[in-house]
């Protein structure tokens, strides 16, 4: 069955530190996005990719990137991590826009 | 900037009444996506409404959008415990850019 996975599930760092966050799908959607959850604010988005080389800024991007090198990964870093970052992330991909967006489980991202 | 408000934010409801959760959105979205999530878990995807007039319904949720109103509607109908989740709608404007409700968290008491 086609799945998206999220690596790792958990994580500790401290702040200042590079971290990245694995996304990796077997739909072969084009479409993938990654928000941030965090109680109050329900998910925010990060930053979405329509396609290998596409990547857009969402309405939380400052301080992580993306990049998209093929159809089933994407990556999402975060360069220099602080302790705001402290959220749970979600990976989504999806068909088209007009369809529904599969999501990872989640990664619990801590940063002291 | 879309913005998407639901209320109630927090449900408490009896098993086998029926309510309705509500979502406004601030200006002209589209498509309307609703997604259920457990706790400590992943959201899982309801419906999608991709015109004014849409319904949809799965069991006992039913859901409407109102582009005019800018409103959606996610009805639940004789709730059971299994209903019980938090409940999101999210709209996306002309950019694709998604932009989600602070969420519903329901609660069904026996």
């Amino acid at each position: 069955d086609a799945e998206i996975t999220q690596s790792p599930r958990h994580k500790i760092t401290e702040t200042g530190r590079q971290v990245t966050l694995a996304c990796h799908q077997t739909w072969n959607h084009n479409n993938m996005f990654w928000y941030r959850q965090d109680l109050g604010h329900g998910l925010r988005l990060i930053h979405y990719s329509y396609g290998v080389h596409d990547t857009n800024k969402g309405e939380v991007s400052d301080g992580y990137s993306v990049s998209r090198s093929n159809t089933e990964d994407l990556p999402l870093t975060l360069e220099s991590a602080a302790s705001s970052q402290t959220s749970v992330y979600f990976c989504a991909s999806s068909e088209s826009i007009e369809r529904p967006q599969h999501f990872g489980d989640g990664t619990r991202l801590s940063i002291l | 900037e879309l913005k998407v408000e639901q209320n109630p934010l927090f449900l408490s409801m009896q098993e086998g009444k029926n309510y309705t959760i509500y979502c406004n959105y601030s200006t002209t979205s589209d498509r309307l996506y609703w997604y259920r999530q457990d706790p400590g878990k992943s959201l899982e995807s309801l419906f999608v409404l991709l015109s004014n007039g849409a319904v949809k319904q799965e069991g006992r949720l039913m859901a409407s959008l109102d582009t005019k109103a800018r409103l959606s509607t996610l009805h639940i109908t004789a709730a059971v415990h299994d209903l019980s989740a938090t409940y999101f709608c999210a709209g996306a404007n002309t950019g694709n850019q998604f932009y989600f409700g602070t969420g519903t968290s329901l609660t069904v008491i026996p």
